[in-house]
């Protein structure tokens, strides 16, 4: 069961413009990451947020984590070609007892020059 | 820097090969990871370890299994490979703090079986 919907699946946007991506769950978790993965690459961390209501800047991106643990967003402010990858969500799950490390559906963005 | 590394970029196999992926850390994490990766439905826990011999199914653990002899080394094993286990191997490894965990992944192997 995938506990981690991520939304949309693809963008593709001009340079410039700026985008949102989400990443919803029926459960609460105590920390969620964002991860950018480029084509033929592992993913890489960009951060984590812990505390419901957080919000933390990375230059130009913009990560929210929601009041309830549940959800959290990704605003990207003047999109640039090289923000181009595939965005991950991923949390801590906690089911019969067994912790995994389980990620989100991704996002595929592509900046347009 | 955190160093996850895996053995092959790619790697072309024949159905019915019993297949090696290998991943090593070098920052002393507890945790240890593989992952599959295809098109359309993301990442996908195959097995995970957070300790030595210690091994735990993910979600789709069905023809795998792994080894962790050591810390620093975890293993991926196609016991009879078969073509519907083509797909991206990602091995990733973590230090778990208190309900936080922030993987480090290695740079994956692309795995044909033909």
């Amino acid at each position: 069961t995938q506990l981690l919907e991520q939304s949309p699946q693809f963008l593709s946007i001009q340079e410039g413009e700026n985008l949102t991506v989400y990443c919803n769950s029926s459960s609460v978790f105590s920390s969620l990451q964002w991860y950018r993965q480029e084509p033929g690459e592992g993913p890489v961390l960009l951060v984590t947020v812990v505390t419901g209501g957080e919000v933390k800047k990375l230059k130009r991106l913009t990560f929210q984590f929601g009041d309830a643990r549940k959800d959290s967003s990704l605003h990207i402010t003047a999109a640039q070609p090289g923000d181009t990858g595939l965005y991950l969500c991923a949390g801590e799950s906690y089911s019969s007892g067994t912790y995994k490390y389980i990620f989100g559906t991704g996002t595929r963005l592509k900046v347009l020059a | 820097d955190v160093k996850v590394t895996q053995s092959s970029r790619y790697l072309v196999k024949r159905t019915g090969e019993k297949v090696f992926l290998e991943c090593v850390q070098d920052m002393d994490h507890e945790n240890m990871f593989w992952y599959r990766q295809d098109p359309g439905l993301g990442l996908r826990l195959i097995y995970f370890s957070y300790d030595v011999k210690m091994k735990e199914k993910g979600d789709i653990p069905e023809g795998y299994s792994v080894s962790r002899e050591k810390k620093e080394r975890f293993s991926l094993i196609l016991e009879s490979a078969s073509t519907n286990q083509t797909s991206m191997y990602l091995c990733a490894s973590s230090v778990t703090g208190t309900g936080v965990t922030e993987a480090f992944f290695g740079q994956g192997t692309r795995l044909t079986v033909v």
